[in-house]
C-alpha cells in the first residue's frame, strides 16, 4: 500500500471549515484514499473513501487532485466533537483486502471554541 | 455505536502469559479484522478472518493467532505475552464493503 504524509496537528475554530491535507504521491491506479478518525480512547471511526472523484457524504467532502497523489478532507462546519485523530489510509482495491487497512500517526485536529 | 462488541474493556496479565480476546461482529459481517494500537500510535494490522479462514496477516509472530466461529464472532490468541504487547486491541468488522466498523477495544497491560 501507498505510503501517506500528513502534518501532525492542526488547529480549527468551531464552526468554521477544516480542512486537512495527505500526500500520497506513490498511489497506485486502483488504490483508494480512506479517511478514518479516532476519538479519544475510542475506536476509529469510518468518515469517506474515494478513487479519483470527489466524494461527499452527512460527515465530510473529500477532494482528490487530478493527478491523485494528494487529497484534502474537509468538515464544513467544524464542532467540538470533531477533535480527533485524523488518519489518511492509500489502500488496494481487491477482494477483501479493505480490512487491511495501514494507518500511520495522522492528524491531530484540536477544534477551540 | 458500531454494532461491534469487545470483551473484555481492560485486562492486566503478567509476562509469560496467555491471553483470550472477544470480538461479536456486526450482525451479518462475514469479515473480521484485528489491529493492535500501542499508546500514542496508529493502528497496526494484526490479521483478517473471512468466512472462518484467515485472509492475510501483518507483521506479527505466530504467538499471535485467531479464530473465527461460524457466526463470524472472533477470538485473538495471544501466547507467552511480552511487555511489549501492552497495547489497546481493536476488532473491526466489514461485510464485503470498504466501510470498516470498529469495536471500542480491548486495553491489554502487561506487567
Amino acid at each position: 500500500d501507498a505510503k501517506t504524509t500528513q502534518p501532525t496537528s492542526m488547529d480549527c475554530a468551531e464552526g468554521r471549515a477544516a480542512n486537512l491535507p495527505c500526500n500520497h504521491s506513490t498511489i497506485s491506479g486502483n488504490e483508494y484514499v480512506y479517511w478514518y478518525r479516532q476519538i479519544h480512547s475510542q475506536g476509529p471511526q469510518y468518515i469517506i473513501h474515494g478513487l479519483k472523484n470527489n466524494e461527499t457524504n452527512e460527515m465530510a467532502s473529500l477532494i482528490i487532485t487530478e493527478d491523485r497523489k494528494s487529497s484534502t478532507l474537509i468538515l464544513p462546519h467544524a464542532t467540538l466533537r470533531d477533535t480527533a485523530v485524523y488518519y489518511c489510509i492509500v489502500s488496494g482495491a481487491g477482494g477483501t483486502s479493505y480490512g487491511k487497512l495501514t494507518f500511520g500517526q495522522g492528524t491531530i485536529l484540536t477544534v477551540h471554541p | 455505536e458500531t454494532g461491534v462488541t469487545q470483551s473484555p474493556t481492560h485486562l492486566i496479565k503478567t509476562r509469560g502469559q496467555q491471553v483470550t480476546l472477544r470480538c461479536s461482529s456486526q450482525s451479518g459481517h462475514n469479515t473480521v479484522s484485528w489491529y493492535q494500537q500501542a499508546l500514542g500510535q496508529g493502528p497496526q494490522f494484526i490479521f483478517q478472518y473471512y468466512r472462518e479462514e484467515e485472509n492475510g496477516r501483518g507483521n506479527f509472530p505466530p504467538r499471535f493467532s485467531g479464530l473465527q466461529f461460524p457466526n463470524y464472532s472472533s477470538e485473538l490468541n495471544v501466547n507467552a505475552l511480552e511487555l511489549d504487547d501492552s497495547a489497546l486491541y481493536l476488532c473491526a468488522s466489514s461485510l464485503g464493503a470498504r466501510e470498516l466498523f470498529f469495536g471500542e477495544g480491548s486495553r491489554l497491560t502487561v506487567l
